[in-house]
């Protein structure tokens, strides 16, 4: 069984740009949270969606934002991209929802912003 | 801001030896988890410890769990090359809008000498 698949591997935009990152969850998965891991530092939470609902968000501006369509995938978009974007963009599945517990991460989207 | 913090920041063992890692987090959790990562790719769960367990065992991983003090520990015994990677203590809980987050740690790198 496949596991998180995420596309593109690796992407380098410029600033003003606009991206679109997609994930797509273990088969039978529901939710699909995305996360931000600047180099150096841990995950940071971005959004949980669970049956194409947003379940959470994290402490990020107005230009990420996400969906889930109905086969579970999702997408992130992110607006007017800034030099600070730059980063490795991590997309999990689970079961259920985020508080079920063991998160399935993909091998993430490494982000360039020049 | 990160709620986990992970002691130290980077170890080096030789092959053979054990290996301790600290988490220490700031709010009341639901559970806490400990994720590895390879290489900037993606994380790999570990181990689950509930709010309500004091301990748990996985093959040559050993979490314990001090709620009191706000505090976790993940132990790898008789560590090995492969499990040269960054490890990173995860706390489930719901932030103060409500919305449930995986909030991780800045990591610990581990370097397993042969």
């Amino acid at each position: 069984d496949a596991g998180v698949t995420q596309s593109p591997t690796h992407l380098i935009k410029t600033r003003g740009q606009h991206v679109t990152l997609r994930c797509s969850p273990i088969s039978g998965h529901k939710s699909v949270s995305w996360y931000q891991q600047v180099l150096g530092q841990g995950p940071q939470f971005i959004f949980q969606y669970y049956e194409k609902e947003e379940r959470g968000r994290g402490n990020f501006p107005d230009r990420f934002s996400a969906r889930q369509f109905p086969n579970y995938s999702s997408e992130l978009n992110v607006n007017a991209l800034l030099l600070g974007d730059s980063a490795l963009y991590l997309c999990a599945s689970s079961l259920e929802g985020l508080a079920s517990g063991e998160q399935f991460f993909g091998p993430g989207t490494r982000l360039t912003v020049l | 801001s990160q709620q986990g913090e992970e002691d130290p920041q980077a170890l080096s063992i030789q092959e053979g030896e054990n290996a301790t890692m600290n988490c220490s987090y700031k709010t009341s959790i639901n559970n806490l988890q400990w994720y590895r990562q390879n290489s900037g790719r993606g994380l790999v769960h570990l181990i689950l410890i509930r709010s309500n367990e004091r301990e748990k065992h996985s093959g040559r991983l050993r979490v314990t769990l001090d709620t009191s003090k706000k505090s976790s520990s993940l132990l790898i015994t008789a560590s090995r090359a492969a499990d040269t990677a960054s490890y990173f203590c995860a706390t489930g809980g719901y932030s103060g809008a409500g919305s449930y987050q995986l909030t991780f740690g800045k990591g610990t790198k581990l370097s397993v000498i042969p």
